[in-house]
């Protein structure tokens, strides 16, 4: 079946410009997640969305980072004002539940900001 | 907060020699997930092991989950080319309120010589 989709793969946009990266979970997956991965680093985790619950939004790095689950389903990460410091892979992972659910990771989308 | 901690953070093998990456948390978990990501690829779900002193085994790769809980290692005998990546482990605990937080490793990055 389908995987997690993200759109678009690669994004470079000019400093101060806002960002819109989209993710298509799985279907029948409650939980999405949104991370970032630097270059050669690790997984920063940004937000999850679980069900209809309160997002948790603790990773958000700052407050130009917002995102969105729309019907429970498509999600929408946005950058207002983006700076060359949030350049890097955007991973999008849905899972069946909250827990013991393994993740399942979009292809990302690579952000350039010039 | 809960803390996993990763280790080696890079790792180089001759082909054929055995690798193994270790996986601490500094609380008790509830379960703990391992995930492979290949060169330009995205996180790829392996395998999740929930009872305490939990043994499983795919092919080379052996996982393993401490008796506490607290900690677990991925083996691989006899390394291929083609094991090639970075290992993350990423750890979920119940923070109650039927809340969990899974937290990643920061990951082994393996490269295997020929």
């Amino acid at each position: 079946g389908a995987g997690v989709s993200q759109s678009p793969s690669n994004k470079v946009t000019e400093k101060g410009k806002d960002v819109e990266l989209r993710c298509d979970p799985i279907s029948g997956h409650t939980a999405l997640y949104w991370y970032r991965q630097s270059l050669g680093q690790g997984l920063e985790f940004l937000i999850y969305f679980q069900g209809n619950s309160a997002p948790d939004k603790s990773g958000l790095p700052s407050d130009r980072f917002s995102a969105e689950r729309t019907g429970g389903s498509v999600s929408t990460l946005t950058i207002q004002r983006t700076q060359q410091e949030d350049s890097a892979v955007y991973l999008c992972a849905s899972s069946l539940s909250r827990s013991n659910s393994p993740l399942h990771f979009g292809n990302g989308t690579r952000l350039t900001v010039t | 907060g809960q803390q996993v901690m990763q280790i080696p953070q890079y790792q180089h093998v001759q082909e054929g020699e055995d690798f193994t990456t270790y996986c601490n948390s500094s609380t008790t978990l509830s379960n703990i997930q391992w995930y492979k990501q290949r060169p330009g690829g995205h996180p790829v779900f392996l395998i999740q092991l929930v009872k305490s002193g939990e043994v499983k085994k795919q092919k080379r790769l052996t996982f393993q989950f401490g008796e506490a809980k607290k900690n677990s290692s991925l083996h691989i005998t006899a390394t291929q080319t083609t094991d090639v990546g970075t290992y993350f482990c990423a750890g979920d605990t119940y923070s109650g309120a039927g809340s969990y937080q899974l937290t990643f490793g920061k990951g082994t990055k393996l490269s295997v010589i020929p």
